[in-house]
């Protein structure tokens, strides 16, 4: 399975500023994803990440909060907009290569504390 | 909407207990898959069930999905402190966009 690393691991923020996180996959993925969960909470989808062309977003997430983008089939970033506590999360990229039953694997995740 | 109950919640028990998640819907999937995660970490996948009424076992975890597709158990044996963390079941649809269903998550610990 694929290595997923990302950048920065934790991040202390002011409201009103934005935030880039970035995620490198050691091989190729058809699909990449990132996530957000509350610690020791469940995972909820933000967006599936579009190789060329924009983000699909989940119900509740919108682009110009959360701009994505994957210029390749092993880099994403997402931009975290205009910062509120609200968004003090663990932000988790993810890969999968192919489709169906194939093997779902995750980043470390970021930690972003807004204050 | 696809949705996945998943319970308990919360579980705190000694060495040596044996315990049961439950992973439940009224959907359909054509695959589910449960994962474990400690802090700090992202989600590790366990194992990947596809067929109805499959049985799957890794050491001391059973996981079981049942027959209609619908739900999924994970049983741990005689549980040990290092089984303590964050256990995630996550269901993919029928369709190959492929997204995956999480579970609202498990935290086991297991105390020694």
């Amino acid at each position: 399975s694929a290595v997923i690393s990302q950048k920065p691991s934790r991040d202390i923020c002011q409201r009103g500023t934005s935030l880039t996180i970035q995620c490198q996959v050691d091989s190729q993925v058809t699909m990449m994803f990132w996530y957000r969960q509350q610690p020791g909470q469940s995972l909820t989808l933000i967006a599936t990440a579009n190789q060329g062309s924009e983000a699909t977003y989940e119900s509740g997430f919108v682009i110009d909060k959360f701009p994505i983008s994957r210029p390749n089939l092993t880099f994403s970033t997402l931009t975290v907009s205009n910062m509120s506590p609200e968004d003090s999360s663990i932000y988790l990229c993810s890969g999968r290569q192919g489709f169906s039953y194939n093997e779902q694997f995750f980043g470390p995740g970021t930690r972003l504390t807004v204050l | 909407t696809q949705l996945l109950e998943q319970s308990p919640q919360f579980l705190s028990i000694q060495e040596g207990e044996n315990l049961t998640v439950y992973c439940n819907s009224s959907s359909v999937f054509s695959s589910l898959q449960w994962y474990r995660q400690e802090p700090g970490e992202g989600p590790v996948l366990l194992v990947t069930v596809v067929t109805g009424g499959e049985v799957k076992k890794l050491k001391r975890l059973t996981f079981q999905f049942g027959d209609a597709r619908k739900d999924s158990s994970l049983h741990i044996t005689a549980a040990q402190p290092g089984d303590t963390g964050l256990y995630l079941c996550a269901g993919r649809g029928s369709s190959n966009t492929g997204k995956l269903i999480f579970g609202q998550g498990t935290t086991l610990q297991v105390k020694p």
